[in-house]
């Protein structure tokens, strides 16, 4: 299977910063990196993908990049409905794999 | 609109079996997959397999694969979750969800609102 690892694990910010959470892949997998955003007691929400095409409806201030093994999302300007668990997942190759998810909370 | 709706909680004793279902509507879901996603508490998620109704086809990751049972009733577009003998470290949220292409890897783009089983003595 393939390794997903995401870094850090929490983070806090303030309302208008810029985060940026980093996901590598323990091998290649081109593009095919996708995002969710989980909020508690709600199902993951799909947020990105093939690495940076932002899914319908998803705000503009979120955004990917990467390829190969590195990828990252970025949260610019922060919002206080950003506090959430993010959880990156490759699509490149079957089983599908998640990362272990970064907690973002807003001071 | 497209929905997946899924079987309420559960609590269980361990050895016990049990069958957690998640209803496709508002379209044609036969020619999709439906897949299973496990998340213990204060955990993340596992991708653990997927169905496609229309012919049964099943994909499961090796992780989970003789753990569980993953079917379908394409009549009624229902896939299911199956343990025949339940364990204490399967009590989680279990999601289905729906890749959002013909791809069975792909990301899911539709999900259920989870159900909770817990396994406990």
């Amino acid at each position: 299977d393939i390794q997903m690892t995401q870094s850090p694990s929490s983070l806090s910010a303030s309302v208008g910063d810029r985060v940026t959470i980093t996901c590598r892949a323990s091998q290649s997998i081109s593009s095919f990196l996708n995002w969710y955003q989980q909020k508690p007691g709600k199902p993951p929400k799909f947020l990105i993908y093939t690495a940076s095409s932002l899914q319908s409806g998803v705000p503009s201030r979120f955004s990917g990049s990467g390829s190969g093994t590195d990828f990252t999302l970025t949260i610019s300007n922060l919002q206080p409905e950003d506090c959430a668990t993010y959880y990156c997942q490759q699509s490149y190759s079957s089983p599908p794999t998640f990362g272990q998810g970064t907690k973002l909370e807003i001071k | 609109e497209v929905q997946l709706v899924q079987s309420g909680a559960e609590v269980k004793k361990p050895g016990e079996s049990l069958k957690i279902s998640c209803k496709g509507s508002g379209n044609n879901f036969t020619s999709y997959w439906i897949g299973w996603v496990r998340q213990m508490p204060g955990k993340g998620l596992e991708w653990m397999g997927v169905i496609r109704p229309g012919d049964s086809s099943t994909r499961y990751s090796p992780s989970f694969e003789g753990q569980v049972t993953i079917s379908a009733d394409k009549s009624i577009v229902t896939a299911y979750l199956q343990w025949s003998s339940l364990k204490a470290s399967d009590t989680a949220m279990y999601y289905c969800a729906r890749p959002w292409s013909s791809d069975f890897t792909d990301a899911f783009d539709i999900w259920g609102q989870g159900t909770m089983v817990t396994v406990s003595s």
